[in-house]
C-alpha cells in the first residue's frame, strides 16, 4: 500500500469548513483513499473512500487530485465534536480471503476552536 | 444491532498473568482484527483474520496468541503479561471483500503492574 503523508495537526473555526490534506504520491491506479477519524479514547470511525472522482456522504467530501497524487478532505461545517486524529490510508482493492491489512499512521490531530 | 462488542473495557493485571480479550460482532462479516493503540501513538496490528478459520500475524504479535472461535467471535490472549502490553487494545471487523470498511469496537484499557 502506498505511503501518506499527512500535516501533524490543524486548527479549524467552528461552523467553518475543515480541508484536512493527504499526500500519495505513490498511489497506484487500483488504490484506494480512505479516510477515518478517531475521536479521543474511542474506537476509529470509518468516514469516506474514493478512486478517482470526488465523493460526498452526509459526513464528508472527498477530493481526489487528477493525478491521484494527493487528496482532501472536507468537512464542510465543522463542530466541536469533529475534533479528533483523521487517519488517511490508501488500500488496494481486497479480494474474498485475500489477507490485507489496513495501516494506520499518525494522521492530523484537528481541533476546532469555538 | 450493536457491531463489535470487546469485553472487557478495563482490565489490570500483575506481570506473568494471563487474559483473553474477547471481540464478537454481529454483522456477519468475514475478517477480524486486533489492533494495539499506545499513548501518542497510532494503532498497530497484533493479529488478523481474513475469514473464519484463517489467523495470520499482524505486526506486532509477540506475546500474543488469538482464536477465530466461529465467524462471530475473534479473541486475543495474553499468556504472560508484560508491562509493555500495557495499551488500548481494539478488536474491528469487515466484510472482508471489495472496498474495505472496518467497524471498531470501543476498546480495552489494560494496564499491566
Amino acid at each position: 500500500d502506498a505511503k501518506t503523508t499527512q500535516p501533524p495537526s490543524m486548527d479549524c473555526a467552528e461552523g467553518r469548513a475543515a480541508n484536512l490534506p493527504c499526500n500519495h504520491s505513490t498511489i497506484s491506479g487500483n488504490e484506494y483513499v480512505y479516510w477515518y477519524r478517531q475521536i479521543h479514547s474511542q474506537g476509529p470511525q470509518y468516514i469516506i473512500h474514493g478512486l478517482k472522482n470526488n465523493e460526498t456522504n452526509e459526513m464528508a467530501s472527498l477530493i481526489i487530485t487528477e493525478d491521484r497524487k494527493s487528496s482532501t478532505l472536507i468537512l464542510p461545517h465543522a463542530t466541536l465534536r469533529d475534533t479528533a486524529v483523521y487517519y488517511c490510508i490508501v488500500r488496494g482493492f481486497q479480494y474474498s480471503g485475500s489477507a490485507r491489512q489496513l495501516t494506520f499512521g499518525s494522521g492530523t490531530q484537528l481541533t476546532v476552536l469555538p | 444491532n450493536a457491531g463489535v462488542t470487546q469485553t472487557p473495557k478495563f482490565q489490570v493485571l500483575k506481570t506473568g498473568q494471563s487474559m483473553t480479550l474477547q471481540c464478537a460482532q454481529d454483522m456477519n462479516h468475514n475478517s477480524m482484527y486486533w489492533y494495539r493503540q499506545d499513548p501518542g501513538m497510532g494503532l498497530r496490528l497484533i493479529y488478523y483474520s481474513a475469514s473464519e478459520g484463517t489467523t495470520d500475524k499482524g505486526e506486532v504479535p509477540n506475546g500474543y496468541n488469538v482464536s477465530r472461535l466461529n465467524k462471530r467471535e475473534f479473541s486475543l490472549r495474553l499468556e504472560s503479561a508484560a508491562p509493555s502490553q500495557t495499551s488500548v487494545y481494539f478488536c474491528a471487523s469487515s466484510l472482508g471483500q471489495g472496498i474495505e470498511k472496518l467497524f471498531f469496537g470501543s476498546g480495552t484499557q489494560l494496564s499491566v503492574l
